[in-house]
């Protein structure tokens, strides 16, 4: 597709769950963020990639939060023992590079992750 | 660290009616500023950004914000409000490093625009 693709659009999941969510950037793009949008909030940074490795991971919230990115594309938001103060929709984008005035994010729609 | 406030969490104006979104933000250099629209069921859409150069910029669907440094704002304006335009506008800082900029923004906590026809 011509945009950034998330999957699944909904989550719902039961506390201490593992959970997975996926982002596939738009072609040829280098990087890749993920961030978080909690309700009423603006979105919080988590993690970004520069190709296959993560550059800044700064925004995890704790040890329970990993992403990857194996082949440079495709990202993985894994979540393990599911809290319900992880309820948030979780925006992923990418760009065309990482600097530069050339650096524009386009946002996936988001996977809303409920936790019961 | 950076902040971004955007002291107006709900405007209502009339459609027609000119608009200015505030925005203020804090950083320690000069920054990367961004304005992003959200509507329902879409992703953050980029209206426009500020890196360097001319204070008042340009954006797409008639918005402008123009880079105050002595008031630390970067305020969303637009002169005549179409009905397409309610959403959800949020304000952004970006980081420097080296330089350059990367997407690691900050963003404000959103202003909701609602529009009366």
């Amino acid at each position: 597709g011509a945009g950034v693709s998330q999957t699944p659009s909904n989550k719902v999941t039961e506390k201490g769950k593992y959970v997975e969510l996926r982002c596939d950037p738009i072609s040829g793009h280098t990087a890749l963020y993920w961030y978080r949008q909690s309700l009423g909030q603006g979105p919080e940074f988590l993690i970004y990639f520069q190709g296959t490795g993560a550059a800044d991971d700064s925004g995890l919230p704790n040890d329970r939060f990993f992403a990857v990115r194996p082949e440079g594309s495709v990202s993985t938001l894994k979540i393990q023992r599911t809290e319900r103060g992880d309820s948030a929709v979780y925006l992923c984008a990418s760009s065309l590079t990482a600097g530069g005035s050339s650096g524009e994010l386009f946002f996936g729609e988001g996977s809303r992750l409920t936790v019961l | 660290a950076q902040s971004v406030t955007q002291p107006d969490i709900h405007i209502t104006v009339s459609e027609g009616a000119s608009l200015e979104l505030r925005c203020n933000y804090s950083y320690g250099a000069t920054p990367y500023l961004f304005w992003y629209v959200q509507s329902p069921g879409q992703g953050l859409q980029l209206l426009l950004k500020y890196f360097s150069g001319d204070t008042l910029v340009q954006g797409i669907k008639g918005f402008e914000a123009e880079f105050k440094r002595s008031q630390s704002s970067f305020n969303l304006r637009k002169p005549s409000v179409h009905w397409s335009d309610a959403a959800e506008y949020f304000c952004a800082v970006g980081a420097r490093a080296g330089g350059t900029s990367y997407g690691k923004l900050t963003f404000g906590q959103g202003t909701i625009l609602t529009v009366h026809p």
